[in-house]
């Protein structure tokens, strides 16, 4: 079964520096997403993307964060300043279309900033 | 916005059936999902609602009643690998960009 591959699955940066978080959503789905989770929080929703422009972004997603679909493969997603507060585990997701396509996740990224 | 709301943990029986309850309000309903999580991994859907009833796929089932904001994800033969955080999510119409909202998940602790 296609899956959501995320790389990598731990990242360890300081405070200040840019780290970038890679995503290949499934091959033939059409949006994709990125998400979210403080430890013991719950999962929170940060941007979607159609169409090769984001769709829609929460409060969260401010001008430190950007996505970018660099090929016809990979989605990124860029923190570039990095702040204590963003170490939380990050998920990738995609799905076929909206309405009763179900969003699948990849494995996360732990993101530890210290 | 939305607002989901679902108890923090429950505790059930090996073998047993468990109910866990999702309340949610929300401007534009596009559909109900639930998700399990277990610890340290990512969300794995479950089931979808769209319309009022159940939707029963093996030892889950799922319910919604659109009027009231409720859905239950009803688990039976509970199994010791059932132990997990369930998540219910909602989808709205009136966002651009189909993406799902998040409750705060149920812990399921399974004791033999």
């Amino acid at each position: 079964e296609p899956e959501v591959t995320q790389t990598p699955s731990h990242q360890v940066t300081q405070m200040g520096q840019e780290v970038i978080l890679r995503c290949v959503p499934i091959s033939n789905h059409l949006y994709f997403y990125w998400y979210r989770q403080i430890l013991g929080q719950k999962v929170e929703f940060l941007v979607s993307f159609y169409n090769n422009e984001i769709s829609e972004k929460s409060e969260i997603f401010d001008d430190q964060f950007s996505v970018e679909r660099p090929d016809g493969s990979n989605f990124t997603l860029k923190i570039r300043s990095t702040k204590l507060e963003d170490s939380a585990m990050y998920f990738c997701a995609s799905s076929r279309t909206g309405g009763d396509s179900p969003l699948h996740f990849g494995n996360g990224t732990r993101l530890t900033v210290t | 916005g939305q607002n989901i709301d679902q108890p923090t943990e429950m505790t059930a029986t090996e073998g047993a059936i468990v109910q866990i309850n999702c309340t949610y309000q929300t401007s534009g309903f596009n559909g109900l999902f639930w998700y399990q999580q277990h610890a340290g991994e990512a969300p794995t859907f479950l089931s979808y609602n769209v319309l009022d009833g159940l939707e029963e796929k093996g030892r889950f089932s799922s319910f919604l009643s659109r009027s009231k904001g409720y859905s239950y994800l009803l688990l039976k033969e509970l199994q010791m690998k059932d132990s997990a955080s369930y998540l219910c999510a909602v989808r709205d119409a009136n966002n651009a960009g189909n993406m799902l909202t998040f409750g705060g998940g149920t812990r399921l602790m399974v004791k033999p």
